[in-house]
């Protein structure tokens, strides 16, 4: 496939654990950024990297969370002792180049914390 | 800290009308102003999208609108249909760093 991929698609967790979601962006996109979407809303930004280099984390909600793409194309966020306010969709979108272009975005990771 | 509004939050309108969906945001200090539709438990798919120093973009039955200096934009669908049912977002981008709103929900009945 051709598009951005994540997985896995859900993921329930019991409250106190760690979790990992995976994000595949379209081949040879620069740019990846990483949103969290509650029920009924748009998408919150949490963090975008360039290739290996993170450029603003400034949305990660707490230490909690942490991301990473240490050969520029997979990424990964990873969830440390999971809380219940936790429980969104998370969502990956890419881009062919630096910002300031369309931006493809995967069908989603959906994490409910119990 | 830019915040982005959509109105209506939903709208409901039979099929073959002409519609506008309506986008304001509160710091015109921005990269570039895209379109999203997303479809239920769906991602997102980008439908147009405006660089700050252009006024508009047309992609078929869609045109959309930047007003900068008002901090507005607005998504013109015409002749809608009922597959254009679906959930559509703004969102604007400064530095890599993008702002959504919470969308509006259109139902086109047959």
């Amino acid at each position: 496939g051709a598009g951005v991929s994540q997985s896995p698609r859900y993921k329930v967790a019991k409250r106190g654990q760690d979790v990992a979601l995976r994000c595949d962006p379209i081949s040879g996109h620069v740019s990846l950024f990483w949103y969290q979407q509650a029920l009924g809303q748009g998408p919150e930004f949490l963090t975008y990297f360039q290739n290996e280099a993170q450029l603003d984390k400034s949305g990660l909600p707490s230490d909690r969370f942490f991301a990473e793409r240490p050969e520029g194309s997979v990424s990964t966020l990873k969830i440390q002792r999971t809380q219940q306010e936790d429980s969104a969709v998370y969502l990956c979108a890419s881009t062919l180049r630096v910002v300031q272009e369309t931006q493809y975005f995967g069908p989603g990771t959906r994490l409910l914390v119990l | 800290k830019q915040e982005v509004t959509q109105i209506p939050a939903a709208l409901s309108v039979p099929e073959g009308e002409n519609l506008v969906l309506n986008c304001s945001f509160t710091d015109s200090a921005i990269y570039n102003l895209q379109w999203f539709r997303q479809d239920p438990g769906k991602g997102l798919t980008s439908l147009l999208l405006i660089q700050s120093s252009q006024r508009e973009q047309t992609s078929g039955r869609l045109n959309a609108s930047l007003d900068k200096s008002s901090g507005r934009s607005t998504l013109y669908i015409a002749a809608s249909q009922p597959g254009d049912s679906a959930t559509y977002l703004c969102a604007v981008e400064d530095a890599g760093k993008s702002t959504f709103g919470d969308g509006t929900t259109l139902t086109v009945k047959p």
